[in-house]
């Protein structure tokens, strides 16, 4: 079974300060993990994939299967950052990809 | 590219009745996917489908039945709806694992 846990529904860090959003998942075979961003009145959009392993907004996630954790990662926060984050995983490849299992979500609040 | 789109943006449904929900999925993709979302929870996966067929489903009882046209668009039904159905429902789109883009969502009251 596919599982994925948030363990912060909020989480609050002033301008400029590191920013952490932690995930961990648990799957049997080989996963993808995703971190989806949703801004206020916007729609989710993807904002991480581990396979590309780009650097997004500023963002990045390192997958480690031996914690089976997907954390986010920002080092100087900007207010702009402040919305809902969501952890997501897939299996890997072939017909069974797409089918994501999410998190319960961060809501990320950045302060002035 | 308008993207992923879904119709309608809200509705309200009585206890008992049926709905249907639409999506156009992103120009040059060919699977759909549809989440119910809970208010306060994250997306839980409904069902895919590719080639107009159901390729995968999450864990949602047989009320929940979707359709997939030649043009890729697709459709998700609810029938005997519960009060417990008022959800956000999320279509996605994609193409060969490629990257999954979703929909707007369509919010469903029912009471």
């Amino acid at each position: 079974a596919q599982r994925v846990t948030q363990p912060e529904k909020l989480l609050s860090v002033f301008k400029g300060a590191p920013v952490e959003l932690k995930c961990n998942y648990s799957y049997s075979g080989s996963p993808e993990l995703f971190w989806y961003v949703q801004y206020s009145r916007q729609r989710l959009q993807l904002l991480l994939r581990h396979i590309s392993r780009e650097s997004i907004k500023g963002f990045t996630a390192d997958l480690n299967k031996g914690e089976t954790s997907f954390h986010l990662k920002k080092p100087f926060a900007q207010e702009e950052d402040s919305a809902m984050y969501y952890c997501a995983l897939s299996p890997a490849g072939g017909t069974s990809y797409g089918k994501l299992t999410f998190g319960q979500g961060t809501i990320l609040t950045v302060h002035p | 590219d308008a993207g992923v789109t879904q119709s309608p943006t809200h509705l309200i449904k009585t206890r008992g009745q049926q709905v249907t929900l639409r999506c156009s999925p992103k120009s040059g993709h060919d699977t759909v996917s549809w989440y119910q979302q809970a208010l306060g929870q994250g997306p839980q996966f409904i069902f895919q489908y590719y080639e107009e067929e159901e390729r995968q489903r999450g864990n949602f009882p047989d009320r929940f039945s979707g359709h997939q046209f030649p043009n890729y668009s697709s459709e998700l039904n609810v029938n005997a709806l519960l009060l417990g159905d008022s959800a956000l429902y999320l279509c996605a789109s994609s193409s060969y694992g490629n990257t999954i883009y979703f929909g707007e969502g369509s919010w469903l009251t029912v009471v």
